[in-house]
């Protein structure tokens, strides 16, 4: 157990559609990232909060959107969904601003899009 | 930003072989890690390792920083070994993320 939680583990909806993903970090830690994982583009960076601010984007469409909560969980919306958008989606969390301690996933939202 | 690329993409292995997985990268890193990704999807810390050697049972890895590469190195292997092996690293100079490579698939065959 990374100690990451991701709610929920599966979710199946309709194009056009607007989904919540959930990610409560490992206590202590005040780093979120948010990652895509589909089958043709590896895992993918998308958004990072640190303390309840966003603090670095990476290829996140403008149709989706996050954001960390003063208890530090985070939410990532994804709206107007299309096929594409189906993906294994993780959350990650360390414990400072960088990466550069030992990250931890959660076991990821697998999104299909029908 | 930093390129990290991991050979070779496919490997097969019979039960009980040993096998080498390597990550190149272009920068010099913060913070590199090995996962391993299982048929479940689920991502599993194996190590946290930007330079030195560890060991964990019967894998281990090294990472030679200066020269911008690191090793798995897993020995007997057996068939729950079978998955995704990713290398990601947090570049000096590439922002806070980790970036991955594109994943070396490992198939162990009884």
């Amino acid at each position: 157990d990374s100690g990451v939680t991701q709610t929920p583990k599966h979710l199946i909806t309709a194009t056009g559609q607007r989904v919540t993903l959930r990610c409560s970090p490992r206590s202590g830690d005040l780093s979120v990232y948010w990652y895509q994982q589909s089958l043709d583009q590896g895992l993918q960076f998308l958004i990072q909060y640190y303390n309840g601010e966003e603090r670095a984007k990476g290829n996140i469409l403008e149709r989706f959107s996050a954001q960390q909560f003063p208890d530090l969980h985070s939410e990532l919306n994804l709206s107007s969904l299309e096929l594409g958008d189906s993906a294994l989606y993780f959350c990650a969390s360390s414990a400072g601003l960088r990466m550069n301690t030992e990250a931890f996933f959660g076991q990821g939202t697998r999104l299909t899009v029908v | 930003g930093i390129q990290v690329e991991q050979s070779p993409p496919d490997l097969i292995l019979q039960e009980g072989a040993n096998s080498t997985l390597r990550c190149n990268f272009s920068d010099s890193v913060n913070n590199l890690q090995w996962f391993h990704q299982n048929p479940w999807g689920q991502l599993i810390n194996l190590f946290y390792i930007p330079s030195g050697t560890k060991q964990n049972g019967r894998l281990s890895a090294t990472t030679v920083a200066t020269e911008r590469y690191s090793l798995l190195y897993i020995s007997s292997s057996q068939t729950t070994d079978s998955g995704v092996y990713f290398c990601a690293v947090d570049g000096e100079t590439s922002g806070s993320r980790l970036t991955f490579g594109e994943g070396t698939q490992l198939t162990v065959n009884p």
